[in-house]
This record gives C-alpha cells, sequence and structure tokens, in this order.
C-alpha cells in the first residue's frame, strides 16, 4: 500500500492568499483527520471525518479554515486568506473501520505532511 | 477530560543506554494506548500500542506495559542506537476514536 498521500509537500505562499492541502487516505479507511504541528503549539486536532461526515471540527482555528472530503479516496484543507501565523506543517491521517463495536477505530497512519509558509 | 503527560526532553543518552521515557494519562473508560515517533522531516509512524490493561507492545526493541493501576505506558528500550533519534509521543485514543497527545519527546543519541 502507499500510505496516506499528500501534496504539496511544501508551499510558500504570500498574505493573504488561498491555500489549497489535499490528502488521498489508505484505500478501504473510513476515518480521516487532519492536524497542525508547530513548535509553540505542538501537534492539534483541526478536524476529523467518519465516512465522508465531518465528525468534529472544534479545532478548526477560524472560519477561514475549511476541510472537505467529497469521496472515501480524497479530502482538502482550504485557508482562504492565509496568514503568515497559519505557517506550520500540516498532517492528515486516516484509519480503518471499528473495533470493539465504536465509531472510529484508534490507529492512525500519517502522511509526510505538508510545511506551508506564509510570508 | 483525557489528557496524557510525558516527561520534557530533550533527553540525551549515549549509544547503548538503556532509554526510559515516561507517560501518565488521564482517561474515563478504557483507553488504547499508543507511542508514535516522528523522525526529521517526517510524518508520525506508530511505534507500538496496546488496547488493554497489562497488555505489553513492543517494536524494534521498544516496549512498553499498559498499567491501569498507576495510569502509566512508559517506553523503554535496553540499548538505544543513534539511529533512534526522533521525536516520540504517548497518545491515548477513547471511544471517539480520537487521539489524544502528549507533547512531545525528543531524544538525542549520540555516538
Amino acid at each position: 500500500d502507499a500510505g496516506v498521500i499528500q501534496s504539496p509537500r511544501h508551499e510558500v505562499t504570500e498574505m493573504g492568499q488561498e491555500v489549497t492541502l489535499r490528502c488521498k487516505p489508505i484505500s478501504g479507511h473510513n476515518s480521516l483527520f487532519w492536524y497542525r504541528q508547530t513548535m509553540m503549539r505542538g501537534l492539534e486536532l483541526l478536524i476529523y471525518f467518519n465516512n465522508n461526515v465531518p465528525i468534529d471540527d472544534s479545532g478548526m482555528p477560524e472560519d477561514r479554515f475549511s476541510a472537505k472530503m467529497p469521496n472515501a479516496s480524497f479530502s482538502t484543507l482550504k485557508i482562504q486568506p492565509s496568514e503568515p501565523r497559519d505557517s506550520a506543517v500540516y498532517f492528515c491521517a486516516s484509519s480503518g473501520a471499528g473495533e470493539r463495536g465504536t465509531l472510529i477505530t484508534d490507529t492512525q497512519y500519517f502522511g509526510p505532511g505538508t510545511r506551508l509558509t506564509v510570508l | 477530560g483525557d489528557s496524557v503527560t510525558q516527561m520534557e526532553g530533550p533527553v540525551t543518552l549515549s549509544e547503548e543506554a538503556f532509554l526510559t521515557i515516561n507517560c501518565t494519562y488521564t482517561a474515563t473508560g478504557y483507553p488504547s494506548l499508543f507511542w508514535y515517533v516522528q523522525y526529521p522531516g517526517e510524518g508520525l509512524q506508530l511505534l507500538l500500542k496496546a488496547t488493554k490493561a497489562d497488555d505489553k507492545g513492543s517494536n524494534k526493541g521498544f516496549e512498553a506495559t499498559y498499567r491501569k493501576e498507576t495510569t502509566s505506558f512508559h517506553l523503554e528500550k535496553g540499548s538505544v542506537q543513534v539511529s533512534d533519534s526522533a521525536v516520540y509521543f504517548c497518545a491515548l485514543s477513547a471511544y471517539t476514536g480520537k487521539l489524544i497527545f502528549g507533547q512531545g519527546t525528543t531524544l538525542q543519541v549520540k555516538p
């Protein structure tokens, strides 16, 4: 399996521009997670989906951030307009079917991340 | 709410030294527990996991035992190598499926 695929790997943009990050989860996985990692705040969960439906978006920092999952094999995280404080590494992770009767299983597999720099 | 606390780093060891990274948790119910590792410039990789009390997770010489009585999941390795230098994250997952991460512990192993 190719694992979780993210694109682009690096993105440099100017303040005010729209940024779109992409993720392809592992085939057969039904849950997808977006994280942000910075030195100051560590690893933060932004949003997660189960069966393409957003379950919890309480970690999305503000209205400038939006995420979609139009089908089981693709998700986007969009920032519009971008700001310098959005500079971070953004990770996508996926996991498979639920265990023990839970909605979402527990083992998550991470992509390589997108390093975003907003000037 | 659920939380994970890891020992602060960085941890600096000489090659072949014994490693312990402490992790304690607070959770309702019976969470699964994980250790993830992040090498420079890469995403997080699952290192090991344990799903119930007294389970021992192990991988690549690393071990951790799920201790319900002390709410701990300490990571150990008998002899570290330079290639083990990375950031290690302890995490728990409750029934919602969300992973709650600790703040990460940087390990640096010197030759």
